[in-house]
């Protein structure tokens, strides 16, 4: 069974706010994904990790940042947040490189 | 750069009926993965397909794996409302710089009419 877990699940914030989504897994997994998707669209790979205090950027450009201090735990932040960023986040976390992925719930963030 | 192809983006069927979904992708690759996606949810894993000639089978799912084609189909056989939700092929996009990183098609919007 997986077990990752993202917080919050819905979020309206003001423009130039900062926000940390949330990430955390209980699998043990080394690999963690950070993917941004838009209503009724692909995603796209924004971050990932593939162990604590390594992380990459994804395919697609974002002026968000992650950290991974702890294993299981990659939070996504966004220092002054903007309409532009409005979309769903999804965190995903594999046992081996191009292993199956798991995937929380999302985050859906609105920027107002 | 690794391309992934789902065609058709978007399907609507009545019950009862059969139809495939098909996804392409352009570079080599040994691995495929099917996921669903429920309006507003998170995306659940259907089929992990490791090989050349693949098949595996879930209810009225069946997904097969291509590797000399790059091409792998979801096959619906007689589909019900319940299976009405985003099909999403994803493929590791091997040694061209990609890092082994999974790469999502743009997902194939199927709606089943009763």
């Amino acid at each position: 069974e997986a077990d990752i877990y993202q917080t919050p699940r819905y979020l309206v914030i003001g423009t130039g706010k900062k926000i940390t989504l949330e990430c955390s897994q209980t699998m043990g997994h080394d690999k963690m994904y950070w993917y941004q998707q838009d209503p009724g669209m692909e995603l796209h790979l924004i971050h990932y990790s593939y162990g604590v205090n390594s992380t990459e950027k994804g395919d697609l450009s974002s002026e968000s940042t992650v950290s991974r201090i702890r294993t299981e735990h990659f939070p996504l932040t966004l220092e002054s947040a903007r309409p532009s960023h409005t979309s769903q986040y999804l965190c995903a976390s594999s046992e081996l490189v191009g292993g199956e992925a798991f995937f929380g719930q999302g985050t859906r963030l609105t920027v107002v | 750069e690794l391309k992934v192809e789902q065609n058709p983006l978007f399907l609507s069927m009545q019950e009862g009926k059969n139809y495939t979904i098909y996804c392409n992708y352009s570079t080599t690759s040994d691995r495929l993965y099917w996921y669903r996606q429920d309006p507003g949810k998170s995306l659940e894993s259907l089929f992990v397909l490791l090989s050349n000639g693949a098949v595996k089978q879930e209810g009225r799912l069946m997904a097969s794996l291509d590797t000399k084609a790059r091409l792998s189909t979801l096959h619906i056989t007689a589909a019900v409302h319940d299976l009405s939700a985003t099909y999403f092929c994803a493929v590791i996009g091997g040694f061209e710089g990609y890092g082994n990183k999974l790469v999502f098609g743009a997902g194939t919007i199927l709606r089943v009419k009763s």
